[in-house]
């Protein structure tokens, strides 16, 4: 079945460790996002890429970073500078820039950082 | 810049009754609207969106939503209630191209038995 999958969906972090959270997806999809869900503070747009080897800064990118080498997968970096990265983080994809989008989004179930 | 508000962070109905989370919203031109559920631990999961034509939008199980232009609304309803609808309803906004979507914070709806 098409989708977007991502793993780890339970991960704990030392402080000063860097995680890296994986995100696939089979949709055939251009644009890719990754959201942090806070509670009480809905989604918020850490880097989002519409294309190959391009990617672009969200509302909160700093201490993450991403990279696109391939239309499938869009890993997401949490690092060290990020001071508060407890989280529930968020993958999706849409067919943004094609004639027929109307901004659907599709979402993997999440992966649940916790730095102890 | 587009926005979207949903002015209540929980709502509580009663299993069978009808139910209403609302939505309103703030775009330049025509607005693509959404709702999206969560379930604890979960992503979310489309349920149904407005592109143009009737007012009133159906989707997944028995959801449905009103469009409102001049009150800039796009409230869901629900005719009868189930235990089962108890989740996170996101609401949001899309003005279309390379646009990002624009989520409220959520609402929890909390049907009670």
């Amino acid at each position: 079945d098409g989708g977007i999958t991502q793993s780890p969906k339970y991960l704990f972090r030392k402080e000063g460790q860097n995680v890296t959270l994986s995100c696939e997806q089979n949709l055939n999809h251009d644009a890719m996002y990754w959201y942090r869900q806070d509670p009480g503070q809905g989604l918020r747009l850490i880097y989002y890429s519409q294309i190959v080897n391009d990617f672009q800064k969200g509302d909160i990118a700093e201490g993450y970073s991403v990279s696109r080498e391939k239309k499938e997968s869009f890993p997401l970096t949490v690092t060290s500078a990020q001071k508060n990265p407890t989280a529930f983080y968020l993958c999706a994809s849409s067919a943004a820039g094609h004639r027929s989008n109307t901004g659907e989004l599709f979402f993997g179930e999440g992966s649940r950082l916790t730095v102890l | 810049a587009q926005s979207v508000a949903q002015p209540e962070d929980q709502v509580n109905v009663a299993e069978g009754n009808p139910l209403t989370v609302k939505c309103t919203y703030s775009v330049s031109g025509n607005p693509y609207l959404f709702w999206y559920v969560q379930y604890p631990n979960r992503g979310l999961q489309f349920l149904l969106k407005y592109i143009t034509g009737d007012n009133l939008v159906k989707g997944s199980y028995g959801f449905e939503a009103e469009f409102n232009k001049s009150q800039t609304s796009f409230h869901l309803k629900k005719p009868s209630a189930l235990v089962s609808d108890s989740a996170l309803y996101f609401c949001a906004v899309y003005s279309g191209g390379y646009q990002k979507v624009t989520f409220g914070i959520g609402t929890k709806l909390q049907v009670i038995p």
